[in-house]
């Protein structure tokens, strides 16, 4: 069975600080690949997906993640993160239209 | 509006009713999920359907809970026997294919 796991429950950071949040996930096929984010009171939205090609990818407001395949690893990054970055970021993995499995989540605080 | 909607926004209800919620897709979407997710956790799987066929249950979605999409267009999650555990968000979601879903902004279920 596919699991997700993220490697922090909370991360807290200042504003234009480097973000980096890790997924990595278990499964031996091919899989396509998700973060989502949740903002304080509103619904799940995607960031980015990762299907094939270039394994890094770009995402809206500023975020990317890299797809390593080795690792089982999808990460998610910004260089520079804001304020209206603070919510609950969740990585997620589909296989080809089966059910998404979603990762625990990781709260991102960012201080002004 | 063409975003996945939800009905109610909030439920709360005495143990041992029952309750239905109700979710209304993107209209071009054939495929249509439901998810629950309680707190600090990432959604968890309930069952989808593709069309009106549904096509998969969790482990999760015990006799209790029972979910239709009559004519391929909305669906509809009914509980019954509501127990405390069964308190969580419920999130609905659809997408075209096995692209990324686009979900609505859930129904928050207290049984009280």
């Amino acid at each position: 069975a596919q699991s997700v796991s993220q490697h922090n429950h909370h991360v807290i950071l200042s504003e234009a600080a480097s973000l980096e949040l890790g997924c990595n996930y278990s499964y031996g096929g091919t899989v396509n690949l998700f973060w989502y984010v949740q903002y304080p009171g509103q619904h799940l939205q995607l960031l980015l997906k990762y299907f094939s090609g270039d394994p890094l990818v770009k995402g809206i407001k500023g975020f990317e993640a890299e797809f390593i395949k080795s690792k089982f690893s999808f990460n998610l990054r910004k260089p520079s993160v804001q304020w209206s970055d603070t919510a609950e970021y969740f990585c997620a993995v589909n296989n080809y239209g089966q059910n998404f499995v979603f990762g625990p989540g990781t709260r991102l605080s960012v201080l002004p | 509006d063409t975003g996945v909607s939800q009905d109610p926004r909030h439920k709360i209800t005495k143990r041992g009713q029952n309750v239905t919620f109700r979710c209304d897709p993107i209209s071009e979407h054939n495929r249509l999920y439901w998810y629950r997710q309680t707190l600090g956790q990432g959604p968890e799987f309930l069952t989808y359907f593709q069309n009106e066929a549904q096509l998969e249950k969790s482990r999760l979605l015990s006799d209790r809970f029972s979910a239709e999409r009559p004519k391929g267009s909305f669906s509809t999650l009914e509980i019954q026997r509501t127990e405390q555990g069964d308190s969580a968000m419920y999130l609905c979601a659809s997408s075209q294919g096995g692209d990324g879903y686009t979900f609505g902004s859930g129904t928050r279920l207290t049984v009280v």
